[in-house]
């Protein structure tokens, strides 16, 4: 499976500024995704981040609050910008691997480390 | 009604017994199933995919996959405290390309 990194690890931010989160995979992938995981929570889809369009962008999530880039096939940044302190949780990028088994294609996604984020 | 719903537990087994986990989905047109596991303060890890009706092995984790019943289930043999983590099921739709996550259900296994 593909190696991911994220930076930072964790972060404590003042309410009212923006934090931009790093992905980096080891390979070249097609799909990369942004996710939020709140406390005691499941995972809730942020956005897919495209290579070469705009991140598309799930229901209650807005390019303003959360933009996106994808400059390459192995990096991509999400930046959580004006943060309150509802912000606090923690985000998760990760890559989907798609492989053939026979005539049948599998896809898997990847998780990376994650980035811990506290708003005060 | 949610994409996919697990119990939420806690379940707490003794070492060395069985723990199973179930999962059921409600877009019949899903084809990717997943476990992940979560240990606390950390990412979410894959550890069983599944494709085809039946039951899939690796180790002591089994998986267990009835698309009629919209069901996956996965069964780990002989638990260990280290099997102590938070088990989400995921699953892929092809009608979105996205995945759906449960909530996860709590496992301790108690020594």
């Amino acid at each position: 499976s593909a190696v991911i990194s994220q930076k930072p690890s964790r972060d404590i931010c003042q309410r009212g500024t923006s934090l931009t989160i790093q992905c980096q995979v080891d390979s070249q992938v097609t799909m990369m995704f942004w996710y939020r995981q709140q406390p005691g929570q499941s995972l809730t889809l942020i956005a897919t981040a495209n290579q070469g369009s705009e991140a598309t962008y799930e229901s209650g999530f807005v390019i303003d609050k959360f933009p996106i880039s994808r400059p390459n096939l192995t990096f991509s940044t999400l930046t959580v910008s004006n943060m309150s302190p509802e912000d606090s949780s923690i985000y998760l990028c990760s890559v989907e691997d798609v492989r053939l088994q026979g005539p049948v294609s599998t896809d898997t996604q990847y998780f990376g480390p994650g980035t811990r984020l506290t708003v005060l | 009604q949610k994409e996919v719903e697990q119990n939420s537990g806690p379940l707490s087994v003794p070492e060395g017994a069985i723990a199973s986990l179930n999962c059921t989905y409600s877009d019949r047109v899903s084809q990717s199933f997943f476990w992940y596991r979560q240990y606390s303060g950390k990412s979410p890890e894959l550890i069983m995919s599944i494709y085809s009706n039946g039951d899939k092995e690796d180790g002591r984790f089994t998986a267990q996959l009835n698309k009629a019943s919209q069901y996956v289930s996965l069964l780990i043999r002989d638990s260990q405290p280290s099997d102590s983590a938070t088990y989400l099921c995921a699953v892929n739709s092809y009608t979105g390309n996205q995945f759906y996550f449960g909530t996860g259900t709590s496992l301790t296994v108690i020594p």
